[in-house]
């Protein structure tokens, strides 16, 4: 089946930093990807859709510029959490879309920062 | 817009209960509807979904049923298993090119042995 890859599934680091999270699709190819947030006991909010080649899509009170999204390739899409905060310590995932619409998880990022 | 409601949580059941999770929802059109679930520490994995009224969506023993009528896609299970526990999350998407999955809360399930 469709297998999406999330990594690194654990961060740690100081506030300030920026952190990087991966998402790649591993055998299908996935124009369109989605990054979650998901807060202790919450649901799943989605942050942005990320296309590929062109500009992500944000959902409204989402900050684009803390919050940086690339597509580069039908098969990776990163998230960067630019100059990232204890308030932005969260569990993220991702997806991805398949030709037939159906969308696949990656199993999530835990980022805490200090 | 497009919302899920999920019961309130957490549920705690004993091993061979019967399981009943509601689901309600508010969209426009015809979504398909889901049912997704979270293990510990995990990402989402798909359990089961219906495109269309009164479509049943079943795996691992688990049912829901579209019913428009009602808008609702109930999720049951005849008799639960410790391996069942996790946390289990209601989901419509609406059709196009440029869908979208919304979420309900989602239901923390805990079963004792």
């Amino acid at each position: 089946g469709a297998v999406v890859s999330q990594h690194p599934s654990r961060v740690i680091c100081k506030s300030g930093t920026s952190v990087k999270i991966e998402c790649r699709s591993l055998d299908f190819q996935a124009t369109t990807m989605f990054w979650y947030r998901q807060f202790p006991k919450q649901s799943l909010m989605l942050m942005a859709t990320s296309n590929e080649g062109s500009k992500a899509t944000y959902e409204q009170g989402v900050e684009k510029d803390k919050f940086l999204i690339n597509h580069a390739s039908l098969t990776l899409s990163t998230l960067t959490v630019t100059s990232a905060h204890p308030e932005d310590s969260s569990f993220y995932i991702c997806s991805a879309r398949d030709f037939r619409g159906a969308q696949h998880f990656g199993d999530g990022t835990r980022l805490s920062i200090l | 817009g497009d919302s899920v409601t999920q019961m309130e949580g957490p549920v705690t059941l004993s091993e061979e209960a019967f399981l009943t999770i509601n689901c309600t929802y508010t969209a426009t059109g015809y979504p398909s509807l889901f049912w997704y679930v979270q293990y510990p520490g995990e990402g989402l994995q798909l359990l089961l979904k219906a495109t269309k009224a009164d479509d049943k969506g079943s795996n691992k023993g688990f049912e829901a049923t579209y019913r428009k009528e009602t808008t609702s896609f109930h999720l049951e299970k005849g008799s639960v298993q410790v391996s069942d526990s996790a946390v289990y999350f209601c989901a419509l998407s609406d059709t196009g090119a440029n869908s979208k999955l919304t979420f309900g809360k989602g239901i923390t399930l805990s079963v004792r042995p």
